[in-house]
């Protein structure tokens, strides 16, 4: 069965501090997302990546960055994080290529105080 | 650039009710559509896939249909039940190779008993 999981489902950290969310998948998928959720604005993509130590950007990286050291690991990183960046947190998987099926974590739920 | 349209925003259905859920995209130059579930502060389950080459797909009571000319997708759920309540998400992959899917902002479905 397909499994992508995330570290934590609830997260509550302060402004300034940095923060770490974790995703793990076991279907040896090359690509990784990570998308933000909010009401009104839909799911947003902030970055991806097709191989290990490859990222690209999406549509909302400012703020963020990434690191995929190990095939089945993709990290977000919130350098500094603001209260603009409370959001749920969604992270997806899909063999290589541009066009195939993604499957999603169960989300993170972060909020900045 | 793309932009996904889902029509009503919400619904609301008696228990046992065939229903039709709307998705619309301006650039018909798409290379799939995927349907996905959302259940309240949860993850995206991945329904169905549908490939460009094709015009429908089918899982259990679900169905889903592409017609690319007209830029219109439609999710038909047979005999609805209230376990089928949630928030269903379409999503298209455009022109290009990136894995990238842009969403729609949803319809939220409540079957009542």
């Amino acid at each position: 069965d397909v499994k992508v999981t995330q570290s934590s489902r609830y997260l509550v950290k302060r402004t300034g501090e940095k923060v770490f969310l974790e995703c793990v998948q076991d279907m040896d998928h090359e690509n990784m997302f990570w998308y933000r959720q909010d009401p009104g604005l839909g799911l947003r993509l902030i970055y991806f990546s097709y191989d290990v130590k490859m990222k690209e950007k999406g549509d909302i990286p400012e703020g963020y960055s990434v690191s995929r050291e190990k095939k089945e690991r993709f990290s977000l990183i919130l350098e500094s994080a603001s209260t603009n960046q409370t959001s749920m947190y969604l992270c997806a998987s899909s063999l290589r290529g541009g066009f195939n099926e993604q499957y999603f974590g169960p989300g993170t739920r972060l909020t900045v105080t | 650039k793309q932009e996904v349209t889902q029509i009503p925003a919400a619904l609301s259905v008696p228990e046992g009710e065939n229903l039709v859920l709307n998705c619309s995209f301006t650039d018909s130059a798409i290379y799939n559509l995927q349907w996905f579930r959302q259940d309240p502060g949860k993850g995206l389950t991945s329904l169905l896939l549908i490939q460009s080459s094709q015009r429908e797909q089918t899982s259990g009571r679900l169905n889903a249909s592409l017609d690319k000319s007209s830029g219109r997708s439609t999710l038909y759920i047979a005999a609805s039940q209230p376990g089928d309540s949630a928030t269903y998400l379409c999503a298209v992959h455009g022109s290009s190779n990136t894995g990238k899917l842009i969403f729609g902002q949803g319809t939220t479905l409540q079957v009542k008993p």
